[in-house]
């Protein structure tokens, strides 16, 4: 039973246009939601998070959008660029539980043609 | 700065056989993870420990162990192997339980089991 769904398993972008991820999840108790980052033959890297208490954050050209009612986050990437093309993970935290309960998703391969 | 280094990054074993995968980290960091991979899906955790001597089951724990004598290293032991193993291993630390869930990853550890 997927907690955490990535529905797209890949998308395919423009060089300097936007990307949009997506991001479900079925449980009401998660209280923190990251995206991380992997490239082929590397160890995911964190890239952002958002607060279940927020609705948007912004770390550059990263935006996490996040609809609690919905139960859907967004991960908007602008512009996009070519060494944006990697998977990302959608993640989320329950809040009974620390970093060992992250649920992570299937993952999205984002590739941006230049 | 290595960060998590985990070694070693390919292997092929034959069913039935054991062996260790190593792990090290250099951030000083309480909490260290074990997760792997298979095609397609998201991250399953295996294993995780939460500081020097305490080591704790996550959602895949069947057929590996581990110890954690020292804050620095993770060690995952593959007992008897089986083809259900095959897959991309990756093993993760982070300063405490956290707000954000913030993981640091190794480059991961490709085992296939023939």
């Amino acid at each position: 039973d997927q907690q955490v769904k990535q529905n797209s398993p890949s998308l395919s972008v423009q060089e300097g246009r936007i990307s949009i991820l997506n991001c479900d999840y079925t449980n009401s108790m998660f209280d923190y939601f990251l995206w991380y980052k992997k490239y082929p033959a590397e160890g995911p890297t964190f890239l952002i998070s958002i607060s279940s208490i927020k609705d948007k954050n912004e770390d550059g050209r990263f935006t996490v959008f996040l609809n609690k009612s919905a139960k859907h986050l967004s991960l908007h990437i602008v512009p996009s660029q070519p060494g944006d093309s990697a998977v990302y993970f959608c993640a989320a935290r329950p809040t009974q539980g620390g970093s060992e309960k992250l649920v992570f998703g299937k993952g999205t391969k984002l590739t941006v043609n230049p | 700065n290595a960060g998590v280094t985990q070694t070693p990054k390919f292997r092929i074993l034959k069913i039935g056989q054991s062996m260790t995968l190593q792990c090290a980290q250099d951030m000083n960091h309480n909490y260290m993870y074990w997760y792997r991979q298979d095609p397609g899906m998201g991250l399953k955790l295996i294993y995780y420990s939460v500081g020097a001597g305490i080591t704790d089951k996550g959602e895949v724990p069947n057929g590996y162990n581990v110890s954690r004598s020292t804050t620095e290293d993770f060690p995952l032991r593959l007992e008897l192997a089986a083809p259900s193993q095959t897959s991309v291993y990756f093993c993760a630390s982070s300063y405490g339980p956290g707000p954000t869930g913030e993981l640091f990853f190794g480059e991961g550890s490709r085992l296939t089991v023939l």
